[in-house]
């Protein structure tokens, strides 16, 4: 069974500067996605990026990007020029590629404090 | 596109009342998920529909717990006999086929608290 931890239950970061998030999974499978969703306070969870396996290319999208190490089995987050809309819960989670593309598995999640 | 809508959005039961979600998915979304969130937690999946049919079902959905989406569209998650244990918030996720595909987009959530 898939697996995926994130061992930093809670973090902060001063306005403007980068912070890095951890995530590690098990799994066996060798086709798989991975993503970073974030989940304000009461609001809904939405997607911050998604690394497909089979690419070897580090996903970006605007300040956010990933450091992606299959051998490793792992899977950070870099946020750069933090702000205050940043303040969160960040979720890693994984996907099986093949099979009915179903279910996502999390990670319990690391609350990330932006400080002005 | 009007997002994922989950209704209500907070329910409060005495223990042993059956309590009904309901969630819209986005309109073009074929893929319907449902998912439960405990506090301090990730969320953990229950069911998946794809178009009408459940495809996948956790062994977390006790025979308490039933799920339908008549017609592909909205979808319904039922609890029967609710239990303490179930206070959790209940999520909702669709998503389509195509270059998007394993992007899964989130209602906010349906809090449910047990008495």
């Amino acid at each position: 069974a898939q697996t995926v931890t994130q061992s930093q239950p809670e973090m902060s970061v001063q306005e403007a500067e980068t912070v890095t998030l951890s995530c590690t999974y098990d799994t066996s499978e060798s086709n798989y996605y991975l993503f970073w969703y974030k989940q304000p306070p009461s609001r809904q969870m939405i997607l911050v990026i998604r690394q497909e396996a089979y690419k070897q290319q580090n996903a970006t999208e605007n300040r956010f990007s990933v450091n992606f190490q299959k051998a490793a089995k792992s899977f950070s987050l870099k946020i750069s020029d933090s702000q205050l809309g940043d303040t969160a819960m960040y979720f890693c989670a994984f996907m099986n590629y093949g099979g009915s593309q179903g279910n996502l598995i999390f990670g319990k999640g690391t609350k990330l404090s932006v400080k002005p | 596109d009007t997002g994922v809508s989950q209704d209500p959005r907070h329910k409060i039961t005495k223990r042993g009342q059956n309590v009904t979600f309901r969630c819209d998915p986005i309109s073009e979304h074929n893929r319907l998920y449902w998912y439960r969130q405990t506090l301090g937690q990730g969320p953990e999946f229950l069911t998946y529909f794809q178009n009408e049919a459940q495809l996948e079902k956790s062994r977390l959905l006790s025979d308490r717990f039933s799920a339908e989406r008549p017609k592909g569209s909205f979808s319904t998650l039922e609890i029967q006999r609710t239990e303490q244990g179930d206070s959790a918030m209940y999520l909702c996720a669709s998503s389509a086929s195509g270059t998007r595909i394993g992007i899964q987009y989130f209602g906010a959530g349906t809090r449910l608290s047990v008495l």
